[in-house]
């Protein structure tokens, strides 16, 4: 799991704007997980993808977006139709969407 | 979609004691179960791992065991230490069908010097 990086560590967002959180790895890994973390609810996902230029909405996927034209990467884009967007925000990879998946470092997203 | 329940939500226990997580999960078809350690301010890590077509499976301390019929897993920690100290998630998935991962809310394990 070294081989994913995630940033920025800490990301402040105002009314009204939209932010990226960038997630790469360089696992050579199929398959790319957005997943959202709050206090008590555990893990949720967000969008995910299997394969470039693919991916499909999770779960919570409501005022989020995400691209995947590169394998490595997978940003994702906080708009500002999400009203509730603090939180700690994990990027995850796996070599296949059949296998285990390995977790980033995590950014943490604040209101201003 | 899978519903994965986690207890307790915190466990304490003494060091050298063994510490049990328990999960159920609603969708007979989930054929993947991981479960994760977090530190505070970390990124899960995986600790072990079991599928449909094994009834447990141990890694030293650790060991994870699987009621199919009962829609149930649970992650047994033996000879607990204070580094043990952390949040335990666990997950369910239908690695067949996208791999989405549905989480338990977790369990807070602190272990007592």
């Amino acid at each position: 799991d070294g081989g994913i990086t995630q940033s920025p560590k800490y990301l402040f967002r105002k009314e009204g704007q939209n932010v990226t959180l960038s997630c790469e790895q360089n696992l050579n890994h199929d398959a790319m997980y957005w997943y959202r973390q709050d206090p008590g609810q555990g893990l949720r996902l967000i969008y995910y993808s299997q394969i470039v230029n693919d991916f499909q909405k999770g779960d919570i996927a409501e005022g989020y977006s995400v691209s995947r034209e590169k394998k490595e990467s997978f940003p994702l884009t906080v708009t500002s139709a999400q009203k509730n967007p603090t939180a700690f925000y994990l990027c995850a990879s796996s070599r296949t969407s059949a296998e285990t998946q390995y977790f980033g470092p995590g950014t943490r997203l604040l209101v201003l | 979609g899978e519903n994965v329940e986690q207890h307790p939500s915190t466990l304490s226990v003494q060091e050298g004691d063994s510490a049990v997580i328990k999960c159920t999960y609603s969708d007979s078809a989930s054929n993947y179960f991981p479960w994760y350690k977090q530190e505070l301010g970390k990124r899960p890590q995986l600790i072990i791992d079991i599928r449909s077509n094994v009834g447990e499976k141990k890694d030293q301390r650790i060991a994870v065991t699987l009621n199919k019929t009962a829609k149930h897993f649970s992650l047994h920690i033996t000879e607990t230490q204070p580094e043990d100290s952390a949040v335990y998630f666990c997950a369910a998935s239908r690695t067949n069908t996208g791999n989405q991962f549905y989480f338990g809310t977790g369990t807070s394990l602190t272990v007592i010097p």
